[in-house]
C-alpha cells in the first residue's frame, strides 16, 4: 500500500509569484486535506476536497486554491506569492470526509519559501 | 484562531524522566486525537478518545480525556530520544480538522 506523497520536497518562490503543489493520496482514500504549518506551530487547516469538490475551508484568502483528480490526487496553488506564506504544506488522506474519529494520513510536506 | 490551546509549549527533559502535556478548549469535544510530528515528517496519529473520562495507554504513553470533554493530557513515562518531536492534539469535527497550538519535546540522552 502506498502511502502519502507530496512533491516537490522543498521551493523556493519570490513574492508575486504562483506556486502548485502536488499530493497523491493513499490507496483508497477519496478525501485530501491541506493544511499550512509555521515553524513550531501546529498546522492551520486550508480546505478540504471529497471526491473533486471543496468540502470545507479554513481563514484563507481566495489566492489559495485547489484541485481534486478522479484519481483523488490533489494540487494546492497560491498567487501572488506574500512572505508569509512561506511555511511547511502538508496534505492528508483519509477514507471519507464524514467520520468524527476518521484518521487523516499525511505526507511529508512541502517546504516553501517565499524571499 | 486557535480552538485548542496546548501547554507547555516547549519542553527539554533528561532521558528516563516522566512528563505531561495538556490540551485544552473552552468548547466540548465530540472526539479528540493526539499526534506526533517528526522533523522532516507529516504528523502521524496517536490515539482517538471519544468519551468522558476515558484513558488509554500506547506502552508509555497514557492519554486521559477529560470528564466534560473539553480537555486532555498525554503523560509519557520514563522518556526516550525517541519521543523527540511535536506533540499535537487536534479536534476533528468533520469536513475540518483542528489542530492544536503544539507541545515540542526534546529528550536529552
Amino acid at each position: 500500500e502506498t502511502g502519502v506523497t507530496q512533491s516537490p520536497t522543498h521551493l523556493i518562490k519570490t513574492r508575486g509569484q504562483q506556486v502548485t503543489l502536488r499530493c497523491s493520496s493513499q490507496s483508497g482514500h477519496n478525501t485530501v486535506s491541506w493544511y499550512q504549518q509555521a515553524l513550531g506551530q501546529g498546522p492551520q487547516f486550508i480546505f478540504q476536497y471529497y471526491r473533486e469538490e471543496e468540502n470545507g475551508r479554513g481563514n484563507f484568502p481566495p489566492r489559495f486554491s485547489g484541485l481534486q483528480f478522479p484519481n483523488y490526487s490533489s494540487e494546492l496553488n497560491v498567487n501572488a506569492l506574500e512572505l508569509d506564506d512561506s511555511a511547511l504544506y502538508l496534505c492528508a488522506s483519509s477514507l471519507d470526509a464524514s467520520g468524527f474519529t476518521d484518521t487523516q494520513y499525511f505526507g511529508p510536506g512541502t517546504r516553501l519559501t517565499v524571499l | 484562531t486557535q480552538l485548542l490551546e496546548q501547554s507547555p509549549q516547549f519542553l527539554s527533559i533528561q532521558e528516563g524522566e516522566n512528563l505531561t502535556v495538556y490540551c485544552n478548549s473552552s468548547s466540548v469535544f465530540s472526539s479528540l486525537q493526539w499526534y506526533r510530528q517528526e522533523p522532516g515528517e507529516g504528523p502521524v496519529l496517536l490515539v482517538t478518545v471519544v468519551t468522558g473520562g476515558e484513558v488509554k495507554k500506547l506502552k508509555r504513553l497514557t492519554f486521559q480525556f477529560g470528564d466534560a470533554r473539553k480537555d486532555s493530557s498525554l503523560h509519557i513515562t520514563a522518556a526516550q530520544p525517541g519521543d523527540t518531536g511535536l506533540y499535537l492534539c487536534a479536534r476533528p469535527p468533520g469536513n475540518q480538522f483542528y489542530f492544536g497550538t503544539g507541545t515540542s519535546l526534546t529528550v536529552i540522552p
